[in-house]
Protein backbone atom coordinates (compact mmCIF):
# COMPACT_ATOMS: atom_id res chain seq x y z
CA UNK A 1 0.00 0.00 0.00
CA UNK A 2 1.35 3.72 -0.63
CA UNK A 3 -0.57 5.50 1.82
CA UNK A 4 -2.50 7.51 -0.82
CA UNK A 5 -6.15 7.04 -0.34
CA UNK A 6 -9.18 8.44 -2.58
CA UNK A 7 -12.90 8.98 -1.70
CA UNK A 8 -15.49 7.76 -3.37
CA UNK A 9 -14.02 4.60 -4.69
CA UNK A 10 -17.29 4.36 -6.79
CA UNK A 11 -19.63 7.48 -8.30
CA UNK A 12 -22.24 7.53 -10.84
CA UNK A 13 -23.37 10.99 -12.08
CA UNK A 14 -26.14 12.22 -14.74
CA UNK A 15 -25.09 14.39 -17.16
CA UNK A 16 -24.34 18.16 -16.74
CA UNK A 17 -24.05 17.52 -12.75
CA UNK A 18 -20.76 18.48 -11.49
CA UNK A 19 -18.58 16.22 -9.25
CA UNK A 20 -15.81 16.71 -6.40
CA UNK A 21 -13.35 13.70 -6.04
CA UNK A 22 -10.89 13.86 -3.09
CA UNK A 23 -7.31 12.65 -2.73
CA UNK A 24 -5.26 12.15 0.65
CA UNK A 25 -1.32 12.06 -0.07
CA UNK A 26 1.00 10.19 1.51
CA UNK A 27 2.82 11.27 4.45
CA UNK A 28 5.38 13.77 3.98
CA UNK A 29 4.15 14.31 0.31
CA UNK A 30 3.79 18.23 -1.09
CA UNK A 31 2.80 17.32 -4.62
CA UNK A 32 -0.32 15.80 -6.31
CA UNK A 33 -0.99 14.84 -9.64
CA UNK A 34 -4.25 13.84 -11.26
CA UNK A 35 -4.76 11.53 -13.54
CA UNK A 36 -7.73 9.98 -15.96
CA UNK A 37 -7.99 6.62 -17.08
CA UNK A 38 -10.86 5.67 -19.78
CA UNK A 39 -11.45 2.09 -20.12
CA UNK A 40 -8.87 0.48 -22.13
CA UNK A 41 -6.46 3.35 -22.07
CA UNK A 42 -3.34 4.34 -20.30
CA UNK A 43 -3.81 7.33 -17.41
CA UNK A 44 -4.01 10.64 -18.98
CA UNK A 45 -2.27 13.09 -17.25
CA UNK A 46 -5.10 15.96 -16.03
CA UNK A 47 -2.67 18.69 -14.09
CA UNK A 48 -0.41 18.89 -10.40
CA UNK A 49 -0.08 20.84 -7.73
CA UNK A 50 2.61 21.42 -5.77
CA UNK A 51 2.46 23.57 -2.51
CA UNK A 52 -1.26 24.56 -3.14
CA UNK A 53 -0.26 25.87 -6.88
CA UNK A 54 -1.19 24.07 -10.11
CA UNK A 55 2.02 23.42 -11.26
CA UNK A 56 1.37 21.95 -14.72
CA UNK A 57 -1.71 20.88 -17.07
CA UNK A 58 -2.27 18.69 -19.57
CA UNK A 59 -5.04 18.91 -22.34
CA UNK A 60 -7.72 19.24 -20.42
CA UNK A 61 -11.11 22.17 -20.74
CA UNK A 62 -11.39 24.15 -18.43
CA UNK A 63 -13.96 22.62 -16.46
CA UNK A 64 -11.66 19.98 -15.21
CA UNK A 65 -10.76 22.16 -11.91
CA UNK A 66 -8.86 21.28 -8.52
CA UNK A 67 -7.48 22.45 -5.55
CA UNK A 68 -4.63 21.32 -2.92
CA UNK A 69 -5.06 22.17 0.69
CA UNK A 70 -2.11 23.29 3.55
CA UNK A 71 -2.06 19.47 4.36
CA UNK A 72 -1.09 18.97 0.70
CA UNK A 73 -4.72 16.66 0.40
CA UNK A 74 -6.17 17.43 -2.96
CA UNK A 75 -9.89 18.02 -4.69
CA UNK A 76 -10.90 17.44 -8.78
CA UNK A 77 -13.36 18.90 -9.54
CA UNK A 78 -15.41 18.61 -12.82
CA UNK A 79 -18.43 20.41 -14.15
CA UNK A 80 -20.75 20.03 -16.47
CA UNK A 81 -20.08 16.27 -16.49
CA UNK A 82 -19.92 14.51 -20.09
CA UNK A 83 -20.61 10.72 -20.76
CA UNK A 84 -16.82 10.61 -22.22
CA UNK A 85 -16.13 11.89 -18.56
CA UNK A 86 -16.62 8.33 -17.25
CA UNK A 87 -13.50 6.80 -16.30
CA UNK A 88 -11.08 5.75 -13.67
CA UNK A 89 -9.74 9.27 -11.93
CA UNK A 90 -6.42 8.05 -10.16
CA UNK A 91 -3.95 10.71 -8.47
CA UNK A 92 -0.63 10.24 -7.34
CA UNK A 93 1.69 12.14 -4.75
CA UNK A 94 5.29 12.39 -4.55
CA UNK A 95 7.93 14.78 -2.61
CA UNK A 96 8.73 18.15 -4.70
CA UNK A 97 11.51 20.35 -2.59
CA UNK A 98 12.57 24.13 -3.54
CA UNK A 99 10.38 23.85 -6.97
CA UNK A 100 12.08 20.69 -7.93
CA UNK A 101 9.75 17.45 -8.33
CA UNK A 102 10.81 13.99 -7.78
CA UNK A 103 9.85 11.65 -9.73
CA UNK A 104 8.47 8.33 -7.60
CA UNK A 105 4.83 8.86 -7.67
CA UNK A 106 2.73 6.52 -5.77
CA UNK A 107 -0.18 6.36 -6.74
CA UNK A 108 -3.65 5.97 -4.69
CA UNK A 109 -6.12 3.44 -5.88
CA UNK A 110 -8.61 5.83 -7.91
CA UNK A 111 -12.02 6.93 -8.23
CA UNK A 112 -14.17 4.72 -10.62
CA UNK A 113 -16.66 7.98 -12.49
CA UNK A 114 -19.60 6.96 -14.40
CA UNK A 115 -21.35 9.63 -15.72
CA UNK A 116 -25.31 8.53 -17.35
CA UNK B 1 3.31 10.85 -32.12
CA UNK B 2 2.56 8.64 -29.29
CA UNK B 3 5.15 9.04 -26.77
CA UNK B 4 5.24 5.77 -25.59
CA UNK B 5 4.11 3.03 -27.93
CA UNK B 6 2.74 -1.10 -26.21
CA UNK B 7 1.98 -3.04 -29.26
CA UNK B 8 1.21 -6.19 -27.40
CA UNK B 9 -2.42 -5.64 -26.24
CA UNK B 10 -2.27 -9.06 -24.59
CA UNK B 11 0.41 -11.85 -23.84
CA UNK B 12 -0.15 -15.46 -22.14
CA UNK B 13 2.93 -17.15 -20.36
CA UNK B 14 2.88 -20.25 -18.26
CA UNK B 15 3.62 -20.41 -14.63
CA UNK B 16 7.33 -19.95 -14.19
CA UNK B 17 8.55 -18.72 -17.45
CA UNK B 18 10.13 -15.90 -18.24
CA UNK B 19 7.91 -13.40 -19.86
CA UNK B 20 8.87 -9.85 -22.07
CA UNK B 21 6.57 -7.10 -22.71
CA UNK B 22 7.91 -4.28 -25.19
CA UNK B 23 8.03 -0.67 -25.28
CA UNK B 24 8.96 1.73 -27.52
CA UNK B 25 8.90 5.23 -26.65
CA UNK B 26 9.93 8.71 -28.68
CA UNK B 27 11.50 12.12 -27.20
CA UNK B 28 13.71 14.32 -28.19
CA UNK B 29 15.11 15.14 -24.94
CA UNK B 30 17.95 13.73 -24.08
CA UNK B 31 17.50 13.63 -20.33
CA UNK B 32 14.27 11.15 -19.63
CA UNK B 33 12.80 8.57 -17.36
CA UNK B 34 11.10 5.35 -17.95
CA UNK B 35 8.93 3.42 -15.87
CA UNK B 36 6.68 0.22 -15.69
CA UNK B 37 3.46 0.16 -13.59
CA UNK B 38 1.62 -3.00 -12.71
CA UNK B 39 -2.64 -2.31 -12.25
CA UNK B 40 -4.36 -5.23 -10.81
CA UNK B 41 -8.55 -5.31 -11.07
CA UNK B 42 -8.37 -3.31 -8.17
CA UNK B 43 -6.93 -0.20 -10.13
CA UNK B 44 -3.99 0.51 -8.22
CA UNK B 45 -1.09 1.81 -9.88
CA UNK B 46 1.87 -0.14 -8.60
CA UNK B 47 5.54 0.61 -8.88
CA UNK B 48 7.42 -1.52 -10.65
CA UNK B 49 11.18 -0.50 -12.05
CA UNK B 50 12.72 2.84 -12.84
CA UNK B 51 15.47 3.40 -15.61
CA UNK B 52 16.87 6.82 -16.38
CA UNK B 53 18.29 7.70 -19.53
CA UNK B 54 21.83 8.33 -18.22
CA UNK B 55 21.57 5.13 -16.99
CA UNK B 56 24.75 2.74 -17.88
CA UNK B 57 23.19 -0.02 -16.57
CA UNK B 58 20.05 -1.81 -17.04
CA UNK B 59 17.91 -1.53 -14.14
CA UNK B 60 16.40 -5.08 -11.92
CA UNK B 61 14.29 -5.06 -9.26
CA UNK B 62 13.71 -8.55 -7.73
CA UNK B 63 12.29 -10.85 -10.59
CA UNK B 64 11.87 -7.58 -12.27
CA UNK B 65 14.89 -6.22 -15.42
CA UNK B 66 14.16 -3.61 -17.77
CA UNK B 67 16.12 -4.15 -20.99
CA UNK B 68 17.24 -0.39 -21.84
CA UNK B 69 18.19 -0.60 -25.83
CA UNK B 70 18.72 3.55 -26.43
CA UNK B 71 19.33 3.68 -30.15
CA UNK B 72 16.14 1.82 -30.87
CA UNK B 73 14.19 3.69 -28.10
CA UNK B 74 13.18 0.59 -26.01
CA UNK B 75 12.84 -0.30 -22.98
CA UNK B 76 11.16 -3.76 -22.33
CA UNK B 77 10.03 -5.14 -19.14
CA UNK B 78 11.30 -8.64 -18.14
CA UNK B 79 9.57 -10.90 -15.64
CA UNK B 80 11.18 -13.96 -15.07
CA UNK B 81 9.99 -17.17 -12.75
CA UNK B 82 6.28 -15.56 -13.46
CA UNK B 83 3.41 -16.23 -10.64
CA UNK B 84 0.25 -16.47 -10.88
CA UNK B 85 -0.14 -13.27 -9.20
CA UNK B 86 1.59 -11.39 -12.08
CA UNK B 87 -1.73 -11.37 -13.77
CA UNK B 88 -2.23 -7.77 -14.14
CA UNK B 89 -2.20 -4.94 -16.90
CA UNK B 90 1.53 -3.51 -16.96
CA UNK B 91 1.91 -0.17 -18.75
CA UNK B 92 5.25 1.95 -19.25
CA UNK B 93 5.44 5.14 -18.66
CA UNK B 94 7.83 8.23 -19.50
CA UNK B 95 8.59 10.96 -17.74
CA UNK B 96 10.63 14.02 -19.97
CA UNK B 97 13.16 16.01 -18.43
CA UNK B 98 16.07 15.71 -15.46
CA UNK B 99 15.47 13.61 -12.50
CA UNK B 100 14.56 17.34 -10.37
CA UNK B 101 12.36 18.51 -13.17
CA UNK B 102 9.26 21.19 -11.96
CA UNK B 103 6.69 18.72 -13.70
CA UNK B 104 6.33 15.15 -12.91
CA UNK B 105 4.16 14.57 -15.69
CA UNK B 106 4.10 10.90 -17.04
CA UNK B 107 3.19 9.54 -20.64
CA UNK B 108 1.48 6.26 -20.37
CA UNK B 109 1.52 4.12 -22.96
CA UNK B 110 -1.79 1.53 -23.32
CA UNK B 111 -1.30 -1.02 -21.67
CA UNK B 112 -0.47 -4.70 -21.56
CA UNK B 113 -2.50 -7.60 -20.30
CA UNK B 114 -0.66 -10.48 -18.96
CA UNK B 115 -2.13 -13.33 -17.83
CA UNK B 116 -0.13 -16.20 -16.16
CA UNK B 117 -1.60 -19.61 -16.42
CA UNK B 118 -0.70 -22.64 -14.10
Amino acid sequence: ETGVTQSPTHLIKTRGQQVTLRCSSQSGHNTVSWYQQALGQGPQFIFQYYREEENGRGNFPPRFSGLQFPNYSSELNVNALELDDSALYLCASSIGASGVVYNEQFFGPGTRLTVL
Amino acid sequence: AQKITQTQPGMFVQEKEAVTLDCTYDTSDPSYGLFWYKQPSSGEMIFLIYQGSYDQQNATEGRYSLNFQKARKSANLVISASQLGDSAMYFCAMREGDRGSTLGRLYFGRGTQLTVWP
